[in-house]
């Protein structure tokens, strides 16, 4: 069975600081990757995802993420972030084929503190 | 294009209710996937519908189900309600397959007293 584990609950950081997000992975066969977030009171807004080709995925509002086959994580960074990127941050897999469903990680709540 | 919109925003239900939620999908997509969030369990899976077919089906109990109508909405129900249901639910679209990008709606708040 697949499983998607975020290594931190929270992480706090100063603004205009680096930051990373640590997501590993579990499965038995080739998955998709993707990187989620959640902003207070609202749905999931995808800020990137790995299919194929290229191991750094470049995502919306400055994130890349990197997929390392041999360490089976996908981790999440950005070398400046905001105060606007305060948000809770989903890690999750799909199986791929007409497998529509993710499994997520229990979620990693980044604080950007001033 | 219009995202994907879920209705009611909020719901208060009493225990051995039960309550339907509504979901349209982005125009052109044929697949909706329903997700519990809770704090404790965190995002859960409940189903995905594709083309009025429910193709998979997470770990819920019976009294959680669901239907797609042929315009793609959705609608998931959940029967004799338990404290424990209380949660946010949101619903995602997409075009079916395993990689593609799932949208996701702002969700549906349900307090059960």
């Amino acid at each position: 069975a697949q499983s998607v584990t975020q290594l931190d609950s929270q992480v706090p950081v100063f603004e205009e600081a680096p930051v990373e997000l640590r997501c590993n992975y579990s499965s038995s066969v080739s998955v998709y990757l993707f990187w989620y977030v959640q902003y207070p009171n609202q749905g999931l807004q995808l800020l990137l995802k790995y299919l194929s080709g290229s191991t750094l995925v470049k995502g919306i509002n400055g994130f890349e993420a990197e997929f390392n086959k041999s360490q089976t994580s996908f981790h999440l960074r950005k070398p400046s972030v905001h105060i606007s990127d305060t948000a809770e941050y989903f890690c999750a897999v799909s199986q791929g084929g007409s497998q529509g469903n993710l499994i997520f990680g229990k979620g990693t709540k980044l604080s950007v503190k001033p | 294009k219009a995202g994907v919109t879920q209705t009611p925003r909020y719901l208060i239900k009493t225990r051995g209710q039960q309550v339907t939620l509504s979901c349209s999908p982005i125009s052109g997509h044929r697949s909706v996937s329903w997700y519990q969030q809770t704090p404790g369990q965190g995002l859960q899976f409940l189903f995905e519908y594709f083309s009025e077919t429910q193709r998979n089906k997470g770990n819920f109990p019976g009294r959680f189900s669901g239907r797609q109508f042929s315009n793609s909405r959705s609608e998931m129900n959940v029967s004799t309600l338990e404290l424990g249901d209380s949660a946010l639910y949101l619903c995602a679209s997409s075009l079916g397959g395993g990689a593609d990008t799932q949208y996701f709606g702002p969700g549906t708040r349900l307090t059960v007293l």
